[in-house]
């Protein structure tokens, strides 16, 4: 089975602090995705990563940083955390473009104050 | 503009009832991928299907059922004699084969089953 693990179920921040939320997945995929979920707006794509050191935008890269040093770990760091950064952060996997079905770890309920 | 649409937020039924998702997306691409994933209160999201769309072939896995229909752009997921287990978010998602690594995600229908 695929597992994708996530550094931290719940963390709470205070503003202007930086944060980094780590992935780490156990399957040797070559694609890691990072989302953030709220409330009627779905997932929406910050950035993902199809290779080491590679990375490209989502939908909403703005306040967000990524890096992936290594294949099987994938951080998302906030620069200096906002309180609409408030969220759900899901982070994914997938083994190539042929086989693209995602793999979630739990998340992580980031709350800035 | 949004590519999956599930009109559906919130549906309540009785155990043992069956409750139909409904899922609209758009697309120009031929090759493009549907996916169905469960998140339930755990907060994990789980993958259930992933069909292509070359194939509009109906499936059957347990008590679960999807109805792909190219005409209409829909694929539709049909939870029969549904069970307290089946309360969860439902997300739809449509994968393009111009950019095949992402997945679009449709806003989720809450599904609540009462004993």
């Amino acid at each position: 089975d695929v597992k994708v693990t996530q550094s931290s179920r719940y963390l709470v921040k205070r503003t202007g602090e930086k944060v980094f939320l780590e992935c780490v997945q156990d399957m040797d995929h070559e694609n890691m995705f990072w989302y953030r979920q709220d409330p009627g707006l779905g997932l929406r794509l910050i950035y993902f990563s199809y290779d080491v050191k590679m990375k490209e935008k989502g939908d909403i890269p703005e306040g967000y940083s990524v890096s992936r040093e290594k294949k099987e770990r994938f951080s998302l760091i906030l620069e200096s955390a906002s309180t609409n950064q408030t969220s759900m952060y899901l982070c994914a996997s997938s083994r190539d473009r042929e086989i693209n079905e995602q793999y979630f770890g739990p998340g992580t309920r980031l709350t800035v104050t | 503009a949004q590519k999956v649409t599930q009109a559906q937020t919130e549906i309540s039924v009785v155990e043992k009832e069956d409750v139909t998702l409904d899922c609209v997306y758009e697309t120009r691409d031929t090759t493009y991928y549907l996916f169905w994933y469960k998140q339930p209160p755990s907060g994990e999201l789980v993958f259930l299907i992933r069909r292509n769309s070359f194939d509009e072939q109906n499936e059957i896995s347990g008590r679960y059922s999807w109805n792909f229909q190219k005409s209409t752009s829909s694929f539709n997921f049909t939870i029969t004699a549904s069970q307290v287990v089946d309360s969860a978010v439902y997300f739809c998602a449509l994968s393009e084969a111009e950019d095949d690594y992402k997945l679009s995600f449709g806003a989720g229908t809450t599904v609540t089953v009462r004993a």
